[in-house]
């Protein structure tokens, strides 16, 4: 089954303690991006990869890491998260930049909770 | 910059049809796709406009006029599964240096 897979689901860590979240996909696709979502704000983009070992940063990259050193797995790393980085996160992937007639696939997201 | 604005909520009754518009700034994109989020799921797509006009997908549709910087998600027969957040999204140039941008999406409510 074609697919994005992000782990873990649900996770509450403290202050300052290293996180990743994983995600990883089975299409083959070049795209790759996390958006963070938060109530009254939307998707907001984190960081994006458009293939192996290239990244750039989205909208809200500050206090985030990521690496693409495979096509199906992009991480994403809080290194001393905080507070303001509660959030439902989503990993998405696509063929391509544009999302064209097929569309972002994603992942089923990753509630964190950082107190 | 670029950004896109939708109602952020819309009621409706079942089997009603129901238009959900978003009107966008941009310098630029690919096209105009509309996603589908239910509450705490993950967005999943339902249209694609690269060009002006109409495209049906079964009960839903989807329309784009860059002349007049809008498109529209109409949804017919609505049935209560259609209770869901609905986010319209572009696609910069590739030039721009990032990715699909969403509005901050629309919250339809059916009833019966």
């Amino acid at each position: 089954e074609a697919q994005v897979t992000q782990n873990p689901r649900y996770l509450i860590t403290v202050t300052g303690k290293k996180l990743t979240v994983t995600c990883s996909q089975n299409m083959n696709h070049e795209y790759m991006s996390w958006y963070r979502q938060d109530p009254g704000l939307g998707l907001r983009q984190i960081y994006y990869s458009m293939n192996v070992e290239v990244t750039d940063k989205g909208d809200v990259p500050e206090g985030y890491k990521v690496s693409r050193k495979e096509k199906r797995n992009f991480p994403l790393i809080l290194e001393s998260p905080s507070p303001n980085q509660t959030s439902l996160y989503f990993c998405a992937s696509s063929l391509g930049h544009d999302d064209s007639v097929y569309g972002y696939t994603f992942g089923s997201g990753t509630r964190l909770t950082v107190v | 910059g670029q950004s896109l604005e939708q109602p952020s909520e819309v009621t409706a009754v079942e089997g009603a049809i129901v238009q959900i518009n978003c009107t966008y700034q941009t310098s630029g994109f690919y096209g105009l796709s509309w996603y589908q989020q239910h509450d705490g799921g993950a967005p999943t797509f339902l249209s694609y406009n690269a060009l002006d006009g109409l495209e049906e997908t079964g009960r839903f549709s989807s329309f784009l006029s860059r002349s007049d910087s809008y498109g529209y998600l109409l949804l017919q027969e609505l049935q209560m599964k259609d209770s869901a957040s609905y986010f319209c999204a572009v696609s910069p140039p590739s030039e721009a240096g990032t990715a699909l941008i969403f509005g901050k999406g629309t919250t339809l409510s059916v009833s019966s």
